[in-house]
């Protein structure tokens, strides 16, 4: 069964720093690009960043870039989000979330098929 | 970058067909696939379509997919409304570089 457990959200003043963490099982992680992407409160979903299987290809959206990294430690089976210079408007629950198709399909990268239930983070002072 | 919009919300009554559009702002709709994901309140988003009229294992086939080029649009279609759809529904999309999602649709069966 395919588990994605974030973690690692937390209340942070704005301007500071936060690492998000994503324990991937289930399948086999380093086979596939993997994304995360945030709701904030009473909002629609927001596409965050993505890193292929190997880390080697990384994608921010604007409203991050600069700020956020993306990165994965394959031998842990994890996901990472570090998020600095956090704004008032980066508030929200972050999921970590798993792409259709393994990078041998040559597709599907931009396809989730599975997520996990999200960590919440709050930006406020 | 492009946008995808969707109607704020819909409503309809149970055992009737509702279809929910996404329209994308530039570049064709054809040019990548698009995909719609439900979430209930409290929970994490499901596929329910994926590579724009293919359904998932488990989703049952009430649940359709289309692309329209004529409008560069998708619509989400499901038939046999039942009280268990009422959820927000999302449709998402990409480009070389950057996933875009609309802004969701509240389905409310009634």
């Amino acid at each position: 069964e395919v588990q994605l457990v974030e973690s690692g959200g937390v209340v942070v003043q704005p301007g500071g720093s936060l690492r998000l963490s994503c324990a991937a099982s289930g399948f086999t992680f380093d086979d596939y690009t993997m994304h995360w992407v945030r709701q904030a409160p009473g909002k629609g979903l927001e596409w965050v960043s993505l890193i292929s299987w190997d880390g080697g290809s990384t994608y921010y959206a604007d409203s991050v870039k600069g700020r956020f990294t993306i990165s994965r430690d394959n031998s842990k089976n994890s996901l990472y989000l570090q998020m600095n210079s956090l704004r008032t408007e980066d508030t929200a629950l972050y999921y970590c979330a798993k792409t259709r198709a393994p990078y041998s399909s040559g597709s599907a990268e931009w396809e989730f098929d599975y997520w996990g239930q999200g960590t919440l983070v709050t930006v406020s002072s | 970058n492009f946008m995808l919009t969707q109607p704020h919300s819909v409503s309809e009554s149970p055992g009737k067909t509702v279809t929910i559009s996404c329209t994308r702002s530039s570049g064709s709709i054809a040019s990548n696939y698009v995909q719609w994901y439900q979430q209930r309140p409290g929970s994490a988003p499901t596929t329910v379509i994926y590579e724009d009229n293919q359904r998932p294992s488990g989703v049952p086939d009430r649940f359709s997919g289309s692309i329209d080029s004529s409008s560069n649009s998708a619509s989400l279609t499901i038939s046999g409304l039942k009280t268990e759809d009422e959820a927000d529904y999302y449709c998402q999309s990409y480009d070389s570089s950057n996933g875009v999602f609309g802004g969701g649709t509240k389905l409310t069966v009634l």
